[in-house]
Formats: structure tokens, sequence, C-alpha cells
């Protein structure tokens, strides 16, 4: 069965500063996975999609890397804001339609 | 125009009633689904529907019963509530089934049970 990982849970890092979020998969056998951001009591907000087939996607000042072989994803965010505080999420989407969630990184920016 | 939405927001109810919870996505999209977000931010999967047919159902109890009327609309119902029925609800959509389009979600709604 798919597991997906998201380490750190929490990461606080002060403003401007540039950061990794990872997210590791124990199942090479995907669809796509995607970087998504919940804001607190709010819904989840789909940030970036990466194909298999796919090494990288970059919107903005965020950039998603996927390493099928290894299992691995990272969301790079560049020149952080306050406003980029959040939860974020990657979820892996698998053969059979089943999605499978990372339990979450959430960051905090200092201005 | 929000795409995927959700009502009611909040609902806080006593233990052994019976609640609705509306979905509702403007996106065209086939498939939708049932989310269930517990106090630890986890995601799980509880129902998944394609063209109103139910493809996925977990283990969730009984008393959780989905209907979708038509493809642009799937309802949860829960009766009989119970204490460990207390976290965030969301629905979500894709275009099609075994497809690589994005998921979309809905803001959620916060059940609280006394």
């Amino acid at each position: 069965k798919q597991e997906v990982t998201q380490i750190p849970a929490a990461l606080s890092v002060p403003e401007g500063e540039n950061l990794v979020l990872n997210c590791s998969f124990t199942d090479s056998a995907i669809y796509n996975l995607q970087w998504f951001r919940q804001d607190p009591g709010k819904g989840l907000t789909s940030l970036l999609l990466i194909q298999s087939s796919q090494r990288e996607q970059t919107s903005g000042r965020l950039n998603a890397s996927l390493d099928k072989s290894s299992g691995r994803s990272t969301l790079y965010i560049a020149a952080s804001q306050p406003g980029d505080s959040a939860t974020y999420l990657c979820a892996v989407r698998t053969f059979g339609n089943q999605f499978y969630f990372g339990t979450g990184t959430s960051l905090t920016v200092i201005p | 125009d929000t795409a995927v939405s959700q009502t009611p927001k909040y609902l806080v109810t006593q233990m052994g009633n019976d609640k609705s919870i509306k979905c509702e996505q403007n996106l065209g999209h086939d498939t939708m689904y049932w989310y269930k977000q517990d106090s630890k931010k986890f995601l799980k999967i509880m129902f998944s529907y394609n063209n109103k047919e139910l493809i996925i159902n977990e283990t969730v109890p009984n008393r959780f019963s989905p209907k979708s009327p038509d493809k642009a609309h799937l309802n949860l119902h829960i009766n009989s509530l119970e204490l460990g029925d207390s976290a965030v609800y969301f629905c979500a959509s894709s275009q099609r089934w075994e497809n690589t389009g994005e998921l979309f979600f809905g803001e959620g709604s916060r059940l609280t049970v006394l």
C-alpha cells in the first residue's frame, strides 16, 4: 500500500529565505503528484501538478520536482513571504484512481 | 465563481442527530469524492463517485450515506451522529476517472458533535 511522508512536520523561516519542502512515497507506480496549500480553516488549493513522465513544474516562485524512481518530490519556494505561511500537502495519484496524501508541512514565514 | 462549493461550512449538533452536507461542482467533472480530515490534518478518502455511480467505498460506517443526484452534485448524509464523527469533511472533484488531471477541493464543512 502506498505511504506518503512529509518531513519536516513544521518549519519556521525568516522572510526572504529560500526553502525546500519534502515529500516521499513508497510505491513509484503513480500517475502524478500534486502539491496543495491549506490555510487555517480553509480547503486545499492546488499549487502544482507533476505528471509521472515529468521531472519538474514551475509556477511563479514555486518549483516542484519529481524523482519517481527514488519516490521523492520537493517543493522549492523562492524568496519566502509571510503570506506563504500555510500547511503544504502533497498527494500521489495511483492506478485505480486512488489518492494518497501526506500529513503536511506547516510553514511559518517570520516577517 | 466557486469551482467546488459545500454547504454548510459549519455544523454543530448533538449526538444521535442526523445531518447532511451538500456539494456541487461547476467544472463539468465526472468524478467526485468525499474526504474526512481529522484533528491531525490527515486526509482520508471516504467515497468516490464516477458519473453518479459509487466506485469506492472505504471502510466507513454505514451511518454515512452518500448520494449523487447528478454528476455535478454529491451529498453526504450522516445518521446517528457520534462524537468521533467530529472532523472537517471535504468534497473534491476531478475531470474523469483514471485521468491525470488535478484534484479540486471545496472549502470544507466542519462538523462538531457535542
